[in-house]
Formats: structure tokens, C-alpha cells, sequence
């Protein structure tokens, strides 16, 4: 059972307009999540994080916005340049359970394509 | 850069050979990982460890075993190599509190035919 799913494969966008990618979760035990990056043969990268106490949480041109009662989270990137071009995943951890390790759990990915 | 080595980089073996793939961090980080990307199916943890000695295992650790002997260190081994276990295999580390992101190796791709 996929935990945490992120039901668009791709998105693609126009550089300088907003990307949005969308993530849904289903354990309700998550409290701590996140987005990375992953660029072709190289190891995803860390991109911004958001605690269930927050429901907004933003760095430079990225956004994250968590809505717990419908178990949804979304990255916001403002504006969009060419160089985000990449697979980004969402992730999430049951911190407060205090045996999860520090485990992720990640969706399936969305590949954005920014169109000069 | 969180100071994380896999090696190999490029693997390919043949079905039922055993196959070990290490990771090696610089900076005696306790808790250490081992994810797998598939397509599809994003970034599956296979097994994770939270000190020497210490391990678990993820949601798919069928076929798999790890080892970590000393800190810097985690092995990864698929004992009879399938084709299902083509994939690309990632380590991570955690380098702060539980609070914190982890942090990815390049992968190694491995493919077994």
C-alpha cells in the first residue's frame, strides 16, 4: 500500500510561471515532511521540509503547503527556471512514534520539465 | 556535500551470483540507510541501521541483507542476485537530529541479466 503518492508522472511548465507538484499522503501518523530533487545519475537532494505544526513553510522560490485535514501536501515553485528541470519526490516521516529511525517514505516522483 | 561514497558506481552480474554494494561515510553518522529507485515506485527503503551492529529491516528487504561493522560503513548484499533486483540503489545518512533531512549518495546502478 503506497503511503504517500503523487499521482502526476509529469508537469510540464513555462520558464518565469509557477510549478506546482502535489502529494498526497494516507497515515495519518505523519508529521514531518519533505521535498527533494534528484537530478539524472546523480543522489536526490534535499529541497525544503515542513512540520505538521506549520502549514506553510517557504525558502527563495520554493513554497511547501501542508493541509492535514485532507493529508495533502504541495511545492510551490515561483518562478519557474529552467534549471528545475528534474524528478521531484515528496517524503514523509511518523517523527513523534519515536521508532521510526528517521525512516522516509517517498512518493513515486513527478519529472518537471521548465520550458525556455 | 555530506561526505557519502558508493561503490560501485555501475554493476552488472549475472542471476544467482552474490553481489556487494558498500557505502562509506566520512563523518561517523549513526543512522545510515539503503533505498532502491524504481520506476514508478519512487525511493523503497530496503533496510536502515541506527548504530553499529544495529539494523532493521525496510519494506522490501526480501533478498537482501546488510552489515555494518563499523560506523563509516554499511554494506548492502544480495545473496543470489534476480533480475528483479535491477535497479538503482542509493544510500543515505541522517547528519543531525530526527528532525532533519537525509542525505544521498550518487547510487549505484546495478543490473543483473
Amino acid at each position: 500500500d503506497q503511503q504517500v503518492k503523487q499521482n502526476s508522472p509529469s508537469l510540464s511548465v513555462q520558464e518565469g510561471r509557477i510549478s506546482i507538484l502535489n502529494c498526497d499522503y494516507t497515515n495519518s501518523m505523519f508529521d514531518y515532511f519533505l521535498w527533494y530533487k534528484k537530478y539524472p545519475a546523480e543522489g536526490p537532494t534535499f529541497l525544503i521540509s515542513i512540520s505538521s505544526i506549520k502549514d506553510k513553510n517557504e525558502d527563495g522560490r520554493f513554497t511547501v503547503f501542508l493541509n492535514k485535514s485532507a493529508k495533502h501536501l504541495s511545492l510551490h515553485i515561483v518562478p519557474s527556471q529552467p534549471g528545475d528541470s528534474a524528478v521531484y519526490f515528496c517524503a514523509a516521516s511518523d517523527l513523534a512514534g519515536g521508532t521510526s529511525y528517521g525512516k522516509l517514505t517517498f512518493g513515486q516522483g513527478t519529472i518537471l520539465t521548465v520550458h525556455p | 556535500d555530506a561526505g557519502i561514497t558508493q561503490s560501485p558506481r555501475h554493476k552488472v552480474t549475472e542471476t544467482g551470483t552474490p553481489v556487494t554494494l558498500r557505502c562509506h561515510q566520512t563523518e561517523n553518522h549513526r543512522y545510515m540507510y539503503w533505498y532502491r529507485q524504481d520506476p514508478g515506485h519512487g525511493l523503497r527503503l530496503i533496510h536502515y541501521s541506527y548504530g553499529v551492529k544495529d539494523t532493521d529491516k525496510g519494506e522490501v528487504s526480501d533478498g537482501y541483507s546488510v552489515s555494518r561493522s563499523k560506523t563509516e560503513d554499511f554494506l548492502l548484499t544480495l545473496e543470489s542476485a534476480t533480475s528483479s533486483q535491477t535497479s538503482v540503489y542509493f544510500c543515505a545518512i541522517r547528519t543531525a537530529g530526527t528532525r532533519s533531512p537525509l542525505h544521498f549518495g550518487n547510487g549505484t546502478r546495478l543490473t543483473v541479466t
